[in-house]
């Protein structure tokens, strides 16, 4: 398994200010992935992340909402720009690790979010 | 990927075993079934998951049907740690995207 940590673990901020959010994991891992949990709700996926491509990202997000950099194989930032109170949720990043034929996603404890 | 329905919540008695249902009657032949949980303002962490046959590893037992549209995740000895929301999911297997439905909630109750 991955481990992975995210920082910060919560913030609050102001709307209309941005929040870099970093996910480390302490393997090398081809696939990371960005998800979104919003009050009460499910996860959403965001974007997927490989090292040294363009992020993929999902409908209704834009690179433009929530740049993210891939800079190596342990290391990945997503960052909320032009934040309303409507951003506030739970950010979490993922990894996809493999073992043998077995495919598995580890998450990160997530970056809790409150725009005010 | 193919969708999933599971009961909205489910109770158990600390101790006994658990048995969280999902239907997949979609699935299609290269997509497996994966299990998550997630416990209140928690990463969600992954429990078990297999193709076709039964699987057993530390945590948990998944049993598929035979015709792969419904599947079981056993909790053999439930206890208070367990309530969290359960997700089924199914995928094909490498790089692609986890899609979450709303789960099951369980409330382990001594």
């Amino acid at each position: 398994s991955a481990v992975i940590s995210q920082k910060p673990s919560r913030d609050i901020c102001q709307r209309g200010t941005s929040l870099t959010i970093q996910c480390q994991v302490d393997s090398q891992v081809t696939m990371m992935f960005w998800y979104r949990q919003q009050p009460g709700q499910s996860l959403t996926l965001i974007a997927t992340a490989n090292q040294g491509s363009e992020a993929t990202y999902e409908s209704g997000f834009v690179i433009d909402k929530f740049p993210i950099s891939r800079p190596n194989l342990t290391f990945s930032t997503l960052t909320v720009s032009n934040m309303s109170p409507e951003d506030s949720s739970i950010y979490l990043c993922s990894v996809e690790s493999a073992s043998g034929s077995n495919y598995e996603q580890y998450f990160g404890p997530g970056t809790r979010l409150t725009v005010t | 990927d193919a969708k999933t329905t599971q009961p909205t919540s489910m109770d158990c008695a600390e101790g006994r075993a658990a048995n969280l249902p999902c239907n997949h009657s979609t699935i299609s032949g290269n997509e497996y079934v994966y299990w998550y949980r997630q416990i209140h303002s928690q990463g969600p962490q992954y429990i078990i998951h297999g193709l076709k046959n039964n699987e057993t590893n530390e945590m948990a037992s998944l049993i598929i049907t035979e015709d792969r549209k419904s599947s079981t995740l056993i909790l053999p000895h439930a206890t208070l740690r367990d309530t969290a929301v359960y997700y089924c999911i199914v995928r094909v297997g490498y790089g692609n995207k986890l899609v979450f439905g709303a789960g099951t909630i369980l409330r382990v109750k001594s």
